[in-house]
């Protein structure tokens, strides 16, 4: 299957600890997003990469968050000091740009569920 | 900057009726319309979208949406559902300019219920 993976599926963690997720875009996608969505609510836009590049951070994104894509291909999201706040599920998706034309369709992941207790 | 409204959060319909889920956004520049599907404990899968020409588009599933712009609407509808379209619609757009970041800007979703 060459969709867009992420990992763990789920994780359940203690307030306070520190939590990494990944992503796998679809490979030949130069575009990475990440949003988040809380429970009742539709996703928000966290960030995106254009290749290696991050490009923009939403407000959402406090210091405590801080996402990677450092070979242009998977990309990492850390969330350091977690907070019951934080509890959402993490989603990614994927887009192949290119000058000229654009793919406005995103590929999504099955998304990271993050329970912080 | 834009937004969406979905009008209903929840829909419950009887299996084989039409059901019409209501999308408006709002956007001071030209945007790019999407009708994504979420099962429970999935991602979200593209039922349909409108990037230009004609107003009516068809998707997957047998779901249709037609862009208004002068309503600035965009329903999406099926003529006649099944249990297995039970699950959550978002309606989402995306603004249309050189260099956009093409980032989606999500409504908070329509619950649909299909009962048999």
């Amino acid at each position: 299957d060459t969709g867009v993976s992420q990992d763990p599926r789920h994780k359940i963690t203690k307030r306070g600890q520190n939590v990494t997720f990944r992503c796998d875009p679809i490979s030949e996608h130069n575009r990475l997003y990440w949003y988040r969505q809380t429970l009742g609510q539709g996703p928000e836009f966290l960030t995106y990469f254009q290749n290696e590049a991050q490009l923009e951070k939403s407000r959402l994104l406090s210091d405590r968050f801080s996402a990677e894509r450092p070979k242009g291909s998977f990309s990492t999201l850390e969330i350091q000091r977690t907070e019951q706040g934080d509890s959402a599920m993490y989603l990614c998706a994927s887009s192949l740009v290119y000058t000229g034309l654009a793919a406005y369709e995103q590929y999504f992941g099955p998304g990271t569920r993050l329970t912080v207790t | 900057a834009q937004s969406v409204t979905q009008l209903d959060s929840q829909v419950p319909v009887f299996e084989e009726a039409p059901v019409e889920l209501r999308c408006n956004y709002s956007s001071s520049v030209s945007v790019y319309l999407f009708w994504y599907v979420q099962y429970p404990n999935q991602g979200l899968q593209l039922l349909l979208k409108y990037l230009s020409g004609s107003t009516l588009v068809k998707g997957i599933n047998g779901f249709e949406a037609e862009f208004n712009k002068s309503q600035t609407s965009f329903h999406l509808r099926k003529p006649s559902v099944h249990i297995s379209d039970t699950a959550e619609y978002f309606c989402a757009v995306t603004v249309m300019f050189r260099g956009s970041n093409y980032k989606l800007t999500f409504g908070k979703g329509t619950l649909l219920t299909v009962n048999p």
